[in-house]
């Protein structure tokens, strides 16, 4: 069965504090690993997939890796607005599409 | 209207109550999904419909009954509801087979069962 942890559960950080957060997992043949951000009272907002150890995304202060056995979210000079909870999901092979076992996710706050 | 709509966004029953929810995908997709969320859990796949057709159903209990009469628009039917039903009920889209293999969330509807 898929397993998804990812940790810290919480994380504070100042405007301009860089930091990662990971997504650590266990799957039967990786077809993609899934990055999403989740603001307060809304759906989950897709961000990068992964589909291979070694790859790397980039959106904006935003980077997100990839190996054999977890990914890396990594926040560049986060701005309060990148206050959000991040959550990781992964799809295996043997999983039907959209078939997505998600991680408890990241709750991130930015203070000015 | 554009991506993915729900309604209600909120909705208070009573157990012995029998209410739905409805979502609708503006996106062209040919699968949609219902998702709950728990305070602190992850998301839990509920049904999955491809095409039309129910292809997934995770053992969830049978006081929740999807429908999805056609491509676009996917319904969750309630009834006898349990407290511990209560939480963030998330539908979505995605092309099979196609694409990232990204989904596409609705805003949700948050249910409270008394």
């Amino acid at each position: 069965e898929d397993q998804v942890t990812q940790s810290p559960e919480a994380l504070r950080l100042q405007e301009g504090e860089s930091s990662s957060l990971n997504c650590s997992y266990t799957v039967s043949g990786l077809r993609g690993l899934f990055w999403y951000r989740q603001d307060p009272g809304k759906g989950p907002e897709f961000l990068f997939t992964l589909y291979s150890a070694g790859e790397e995304k980039e959106k904006e202060r935003l980077k997100a890796t990839l190996t054999k056995k977890e990914s890396f979210l990594h926040i560049t000079a986060p701005k309060p607005e990148d206050s959000a909870t991040y959550l990781c999901a992964v799809q295996g092979s043997a999983d039907s599409w959209g078939k997505l076992q998600f991680g408890a996710g990241t709750q991130v706050v930015v203070t000015p | 209207e554009t991506g993915v709509t729900q309604t209600p966004r909120h909705l208070v029953m009573g157990m012995t109550n029998k209410k739905s929810l409805k979502c609708e995908q503006h996106l062209g997709h040919n699968a949609m999904y219902w998702y709950k969320q728990s305070a602190k859990k992850p998301l839990e796949l509920m049904f999955v419909y491809s095409l039309e057709e129910r292809v997934e159903n995770n053992s969830v209990p049978s006081r929740f009954s999807p429908e999805c009469p056609n491509s676009s628009h996917l319904f969750l039917h309630l009834h006898t509801l349990q407290p511990e039903d209560s939480a963030l009920y998330l539908c979505a889209s995605s092309q099979e087979r196609s694409g990232d293999g990204e989904l596409f969330f609705g805003e949700g509807s948050r249910l409270t069962v008394l």
